[in-house]
């Protein structure tokens, strides 16, 4: 079965702080799309990044990286400079192979960050 | 860009009301989910439809019931509404094919409590 989790519940950073949410995922499948989404305090979660398990380079996009390591089965994420805009909920997804592009989602990580 | 609306952001019923939720998107997507979000336990599926008319039960569809009349439209029903099945739910739409895992596109939520 998958299984995401996302052990910090709760972090708060102060602006301009470098911060890393992490992400650890168990599955069985050899095929298998790892997902980060934003929820803002709007509730609309918004789409971050897909990676597939045959691509273990990071990514970079502005401040946001991704850091992904099958021998330690994690997917971190990491946000440089940090932002009064990044406060938000953030989760860390699985494909789910059952079928029809099913994710199964981590309990999610709220970044608060001070001003 | 991909639209996915709900038909309330908030709703309050009484225990034992039909209750309805409507979602809609508009960009000709085969999939579409329903979430209940809840503290510390993340997103978890409710039904998922694949195409028109076809539904398939989640991990938790105890309670609900779904109807996929049109491709564009997904709606969630609850029976008769219970005091624990206040919760925030979140509908998602996504696309299938091009040999890859698509990530999905997610509404703004709505609040529902029961009474």
């Amino acid at each position: 079965a998958q299984k995401v989790t996302q052990a910090q519940t709760e972090i708060s950073v102060v602006e301009k702080e470098d911060v890393t949410l992490d992400c650890v995922y168990e599955t069985r499948d050899t095929t298998y799309y790892l997902f980060w989404y934003k929820q803002p305090p709007s509730g609309e979660l918004v789409f971050l990044i897909r990676r597939n398990s045959f691509d273990e380079q990071n990514e970079i996009s502005g401040r946001y990286s991704w850091n992904f390591q099958k021998s330690t089965s994690s997917f971190n994420f990491t946000i440089t400079a940090s932002q009064v805009v990044d406060s938000a909920v953030y989760f860390c997804a699985l494909s789910d192979l059952s079928g029809a592009n099913n994710l199964f989602f981590g309990t999610g990580t709220r970044l608060t960050v001070i001003p | 860009d991909v639209k996915v609306t709900q038909s309330s952001r908030y709703l309050v019923k009484r225990t034992g009301e039909k209750v309805f939720l409507e979602c809609v998107q508009d960009m000709d997507h085969e999939n579409m989910f329903w979430y209940r979000q809840d503290p510390g336990l993340g997103l978890r599926l409710i039904y998922f439809s694949y195409d028109v008319k076809m539904k398939e039960k989640g991990d938790i569809p105890e309670g609900y019931s779904v109807s996929r009349e049109k491709k564009e439209r997904f709606s969630l029903i609850l029976e008769s509404a219970s005091t624990n099945q206040t919760s925030m739910y979140l509908c998602a739409s996504s696309l299938t094919g091009g040999g890859s895992y698509n990530e999905q596109f997610f509404g703004p939520g709505t609040r529902l409590t029961v009474l």
